[in-house]
């Protein structure tokens, strides 16, 4: 069973730019979760998606959005990099609430960003 | 503002020594809390997840208590391993929310 898979592993980009990251769930998850950890931080909460929606959305600017596919995959795009922008973004899959009393989170290796 | 605060940032510690981490939460509107430990170029692993006051989990040498009246959690971990060496984050589940409020971990280096 492959866990949460993520790509690109790394990338570089420069300011101005669009940047895409993207997300498989382990099998049988239909929520993903994206968070965003900059250097010395804990991971902080960008948004969710479920049922191809938006669902919850941490304190970020509308630069940040994504999708989610009939197949559970999601997508993160981040137009009009800033240079505070560069970190590690990881994203996390579970069930939805309504199917089952508690969705534990299980995470990918993340997709480490650096804007120039 | 939801705020996790981990304590100590880091720890150093020589193969062998039992060490503890703290986190501590607002005990108010609290659902569930999460331990991960995460290695370097790795996914954060969970290690547990703990729901009532005054649980204790266990998974081999680390081991872990909550108190939700007063907001803090410990993760103990006995005879620490150079494999232990990680950073160990713990995250506030909101419920509803449905989302994770990290705190910004220890990280714990064993040396042989």
């Amino acid at each position: 069973d492959a866990g949460v898979t993520q790509s690109p592993t790394h990338l570089i980009k420069t300011r101005g730019q669009q940047v895409t990251l993207r997300c498989s769930p382990k099998s049988g998850h239909d929520t993903v979760s994206w968070y965003q950890q900059a250097l010395g931080q804990g991971p902080q909460f960008i948004f969710q998606y479920y049922e191809e929606e938006e669902r919850q959305r941490g304190n970020f600017p509308d630069r940040f959005s994504g999708h989610q596919f009939p197949n559970y995959s999601s997508e993160l795009n981040v137009n009009a990099l800033l240079l505070g922008d560069s970190a590690l973004y990881l994203c996390a899959s579970s069930l939805s609430l309504r199917r089952g009393a508690y969705n534990e989170q299980f995470f990918g290796p993340g997709t480490r960003l650096t804007v120039l | 503002i939801l705020n996790v605060e981990q304590s100590p940032q880091s720890l150093h510690v020589q193969e062998g020594d039992s060490t503890n981490f703290t986190c501590s939460f607002p005990s108010s509107n609290f659902y569930a809390l999460h331990w991960y430990r995460w290695e370097t170029a790795k996914s954060p692993e969970a290690l547990f997840v703990m729901t009532l006051n005054g649980d204790e989990k266990k998974k081999g040498r680390i081991s872990a208590t909550l108190n939700t009246k007063e907001g803090y959690s410990y993760l103990y971990i006995k005879g620490s391993q150079p494999e232990d060496s990680a950073t160990y984050l713990c995250a506030l589940y909101g419920g509803a929310t449905n989302k994770l409020i990290f705190g910004t971990g220890t990280l714990l280096a064993v040396q042989p």
